[in-house]
């Protein structure tokens, strides 16, 4: 079935470090893929998707690439902020048999941004 | 711009009561979802509702749980007999269309003593 890998976390860094999480994935087809964000005590936010190989997904200096020939999907920031403090999750979604449809989540990424 | 919403933001029931969880997905969405989140753990797929009935459920899901939609906004989660161990935030989901995003509520934090 259907899965994400997400890097353990936490990861810590200090601002204006240059931020990575990897994620990668299983799939019988072609899934569409995603990154949500859940600040703390907030629900889940999506941050940006890409819906085929080779697209870039992109927000408030965040991105990822999909990269299917690694079934990849990291997430990138060149200069991070404290408010980016957050737990990141990758996630894809790809039509199932019989018409169903379940977006699949990793298992998060607890980032730290230290001033 | 549209969003899910979900009441209560907080529920705290006593081991063994049923609790209703509402979510009011975004309007013209057609697949809708519920998801928890164990405290500290990763966010899990309870059920998928499309056309009116289940279209996918997880293990986690059993006969303790069950979703309706009672009419043409609401979308409920009903716990019969809650355990300890449902202790848990739930989110709703709901995406307009096969392979689109799943737009999120803010979610139920649920407590059971």
């Amino acid at each position: 079935g259907n899965s994400v890998t997400q890097m353990e976390g936490p990861v810590t860094l200090s601002e204006e470090a240059f931020l990575t999480i990897n994620c990668t994935y299983t799939a019988t087809g072609y899934p569409s893929l995603f990154w949500y964000v859940q600040y703390p005590g907030e629900g889940l936010q999506l941050l940006l998707k890409a819906t085929k190989a080779d697209d870039k997904g992109s927000n408030k200096g965040f991105e990822a690439t999909y990269r299917k020939e690694t079934t990849s999907f990291h997430l990138e920031k060149g200069s991070v902020q404290v408010s980016d403090s957050a737990v990141y999750f990758c996630a894809l979604s790809e039509a199932r048999g019989g018409g169903s449809y379940i977006p699949t989540f990793g298992r998060g990424t607890s980032l730290i941004v230290h001033p | 711009e549209p969003e899910v919403t979900q009441t209560p933001s907080h529920q705290v029931t006593q081991m063994g009561q049923e609790v209703i969880l509402r979510c009011v997905p975004i309007s013209n969405h057609l697949y809708f979802y519920w998801y928890r989140q164990i405290l500290g753990q990763k966010v899990e797929f309870l059920v998928s509702f499309y056309n009116n009935e289940i279209s996918e459920k997880s293990e986690i899901f059993d006969d303790q749980f069950s979703v309706e939609r009672p009419d043409g906004s609401n979308f409920t989660l009903k716990i019969r007999s809650t355990k300890l161990e449902d202790s848990a935030m739930y989110f709703c989901a709901s995406s307009r269309l096969i392979d689109t995003e799943a737009f999120f509520g803010q979610g139920t934090r649920l407590t059971v003593v």
